[in-house]
C-alpha cells in the first residue's frame, strides 16, 4: 500500500499527558498537512509543510501543539498537556507541487482524552 | 472569514435515483474545489476535483460549479447503498490548505 500512512490508529490518554502522532506520506509527495475533525463537522486545517518547512500554521494550532518534519519525510504532531477538548480525529493528507495538487487522507488518528 | 456551507442533511434517496449535493462557498477568490466522501470513522475520500465553471464528470458523478453564484454541486446518478456517506465539500485557498464544509450526510435507501 503506497497510500498516507498514520500511527497509531488509536490513542486513549488521561488529561495532562502528551502525546505524539507519526505520518507517513506518499513517497513522491513533499506537501504535507495536518487537519483535525470533530464529530460532526468537517476536517478543519492546523498545519502544513513544504518538504521540511513548516508553511502555515493555523490559529487552531495553540502553544501546545508542535509539529515537525525534519528530513521533510515523515511528519509528527505531538499535543502536549492534552485537554479534554482534544479529543478529536487527527487526519494528515499529503500532495504533489505542480500547480494545484489532491491532497490523500491518510486513516487518521482518533484520540480520546480521558 | 471564509465559510463553506453545505446542508447537513441527511439526505435520504431510494436506490436508483439522483442525489444532488449542494455547497455554497463565501471566497470569491477561491478557485478550486473538491469533493470527498467519507464513510463513518473512516478518512475522506476524494470523488472529485472541480476548478473551471461547468460541469465535469466522471463515472455516475458530475460535479458542477459556478464561480458566479459561489456555487458547487454534485450529482451522483444511480445511487447505491455502497453511496451512503458524509458528503464533504471543500475549496482550496491560495495556501493551499483545504477548508471544508461541515458535510452532508447521505442515505439510499434499497
Amino acid at each position: 500500500d503506497t497510500g498516507v500512512s498514520q500511527d497509531p490508529r488509536h490513542k486513549i490518554t488521561k488529561r495532562g499527558q502528551n502525546v505524539t502522532f507519526r505520518c507517513d506520506p506518499i513517497s513522491e509527495h513533499n506537501r504535507l498537512y495536518w487537519y483535525r475533525q470533530t464529530l460532526g463537522q468537517g476536517p478543519e486545517f492546523l498545519t502544513y509543510f513544504q518538504n521540511e518547512a513548516q508553511l502555515e500554521k493555523s490559529r487552531l494550532l495553540s502553544d501546545r501543539f508542535s509539529a515537525e518534519r525534519p528530513k521533510g519525510s515523515f511528519s509528527t504532531l505531538e499535543i502536549q498537556r492534552t485537554e479534554q477538548g482534544d479529543s478529536a480525529m487527527y487526519l494528515c493528507a499529503s500532495s504533489g507541487t505542480r500547480g494545484v495538487e489532491t491532497q490523500y487522507f491518510g486513516p487518521g488518528t482518533r484520540l480520546l482524552v480521558l | 472569514q471564509k465559510e463553506v456551507e453545505q446542508n447537513s442533511g441527511p439526505l435520504s434517496v431510494p436506490e436508483g435515483a439522483i442525489a444532488s449535493l449542494n455547497c455554497t462557498y463565501s471566497d470569491r477568490v477561491s478557485q478550486s474545489f473538491f469533493w470527498y466522501r467519507q464513510y463513518s470513522g473512516k478518512s475522506p475520500e476524494l470523488i472529485m476535483s472541480i476548478y473551471s465553471n461547468g460541469d465535469k464528470e466522471d463515472g455516475r458523478f458530475t460535479a458542477q460549479l459556478n464561480k458566479a453564484s459561489q456555487y458547487v454541486s454534485l450529482l451522483i446518478r444511480d445511487s447505491q447503498p455502497s453511496d451512503s456517506a458524509t458528503y464533504l465539500c471543500a475549496e482550496q485557498t491560495g495556501a493551499n490548505n483545504l477548508f471544508f464544509g461541515t458535510g452532508t450526510r447521505l442515505t439510499v435507501i434499497p
